[in-house]
């Protein structure tokens, strides 16, 4: 069965210290690995897109790097505009449906 | 260009009241995907539509889920007979290509009386 397991659930941040969430997927197939943020009260947010074990993709202050087994969204220095939940999802061979993980919630003070 | 567009965006209704919720893809958008997702949750799916052909309805808890998208464009999600647990925000996304970058919309959240 197709699965994902986001870690840690919540993570609390100052402003500036860099960190990593994780993203550890089970899938037959794998087709693509995406990573989205939500705000409250909104829709998933497209990041980034991943196809294959090595791939990395940046935009600001994110870098999503991917393994055959799981994937890291890097955010180094971050701000308080950066708080957000962090969604992972994957594309896997035999379904057309994105199967997320529960998202990490990230928090960033200054 | 335009994003993926829901309505309405909130919606309460009384325990056995029927709701129909409404998606306008991005323009050109093949591919039509609709979501449910609960509270501290991921969002999980419900069903997909290739142009105006519903090729996956797996998602769908019971039969008193139905969506239709009948010109290949706007999609309607309707839920019949609405229970408590049918709380929730309804998310539609829609992509050029079933394996290409899904973009959602901004839900609707569904109240259930």
């Amino acid at each position: 069965e197709d699965q994902v397991t986001q870690s840690p659930e919540a993570l609390r941040l100052q402003e500036g210290e860099s960190s990593s969430l994780n993203c550890s997927y089970t899938v037959s197939g794998l087709r693509g690995l995406f990573w989205y943020r939500q705000d409250p009260g909104k829709g998933p947010e497209f990041l980034f897109t991943l196809y294959s074990a090595g791939e990395e993709k940046e935009k600001e202050r994110l870098k999503a790097t991917l393994t055959k087994k799981e994937s890291f969204l890097h955010i180094t220095a971050p701000k308080p505009e950066d708080s957000a939940t962090y969604l992972c999802a994957v594309l896997g061979g035999s379904q057309g449906n994105l199967i997320f993980g529960k998202g990490t919630k990230l928090s960033v003070k200054p | 260009g335009a994003g993926v567009s829901q309505s309405p965006r909130y919606k309460v209704a009384k325990r056995g009241q029927d709701v129909a919720l409404r998606c306008d893809p991005i323009s050109g958008h093949v591919s039509l995907f609709w979501y449910q997702q609960a509270l501290g949750q991921g969002p999980e799916f419900l069903t997909y539509f290739q142009n105006e052909a519903q090729l996956d309805k797996s998602g769908l808890p019971s039969d008193r889920f139905f969506a239709e998208r009948p010109e290949g464009s706007v999609s309607t999600l309707k839920i019949q007979r609405t229970q408590q647990e049918d709380s929730a925000v309804y998310l539609c996304a829609s992509s050029a290509d079933r394996v290409q970058t899904q973009y959602f919309g901004p839900g609707t959240r569904l109240l259930v009386l």
